[in-house]
């Protein structure tokens, strides 16, 4: 298994839609997950992080599965605004992180 | 809102040229990173840097590379001599904590090196 796996996407959505995303990962051994996010061509943004059993932002949660090691992130009432790449993150060995390759959300009006 | 500032944002050099990328990361953060991107792929770590000396460092950081905190402010990457495949994005980023701890990121626009 990959150390992050996540779908590439794209995935394409109608503005006002519900979308989730699943990201794996192989260190079981790893305590705290985040959600970055990517503008094309831009730098990452933190997200969200994800410590324990989830967390919740407005229109964004997120949620860990130890058992199955994965993390979810679920945007309700997608804006256009959401479109992006959304990566994944977890920590390796150490204070190294590891990046997905992220998931491409376009929201369409 | 501070930020984290990187020059240039676009370099073009000859393969075997050195080249110096430099960042100002957030003045009051403790930990320095480099990462790259090359075009289409995934976000790669290169190395940290806490208190004047490498914390860690990934199996693309080889001898080529190097990282320097010239002074109190500047923290830059030097790429002794190019090849094609360090054509890439590369971003500086800084946190307050170790990435591991607190995972907060702050990167910089990215400095895009293209390798001729």
């Amino acid at each position: 298994r990959k150390e992050v796996e996540q779908d590439p996407g794209p995935f394409n959505v109608p503005e006002g839609a519900t979308v989730a995303f699943n990201c794996t990962y192989s260190n079981s051994a790893s305590q705290s997950f985040f959600w970055y996010r990517q503008d094309c061509r831009k730098e990452p943004k933190l997200l969200m992080s994800v410590y324990s059993s989830g967390n919740e932002d407005g229109r964004f949660t997120a949620q860990l599965n130890r058992a199955s090691q994965y993390i979810s992130l679920l945007i309700r009432d997608s804006k256009l605004s959401d479109s992006a790449t959304y990566l994944c993150v977890a920590p390796r060995a150490g204070n190294m992180l590891t990046f997905g390759g992220g998931t491409r959300l376009m929201v369409k009006p | 809102e501070p930020e984290v500032t990187q020059t240039p944002s676009h370099q073009v050099t000859q393969m075997g040229q050195e080249v110096i990328l430099r960042c100002v990361p957030i003045s009051n953060h403790l930990y320095f990173y480099w990462y790259r991107q090359i075009l289409g792929q995934k976000v790669e770590f290169l190395v940290s840097f806490y208190n004047n000396e490498i914390s860690e460092k990934s199996e693309i950081f080889d001898d080529q590379f190097s990282v320097e905190r010239p002074d109190g402010s500047n923290f830059t990457l030097k790429i002794r001599s190019t090849k094609l495949e360090d054509s890439a994005m590369y971003f500086c980023a800084s946190s307050a904590l170790g990435q591991g701890v607190a995972g907060e990121l702050f990167f910089g626009e990215g400095s895009r090196l293209t390798v001729l």
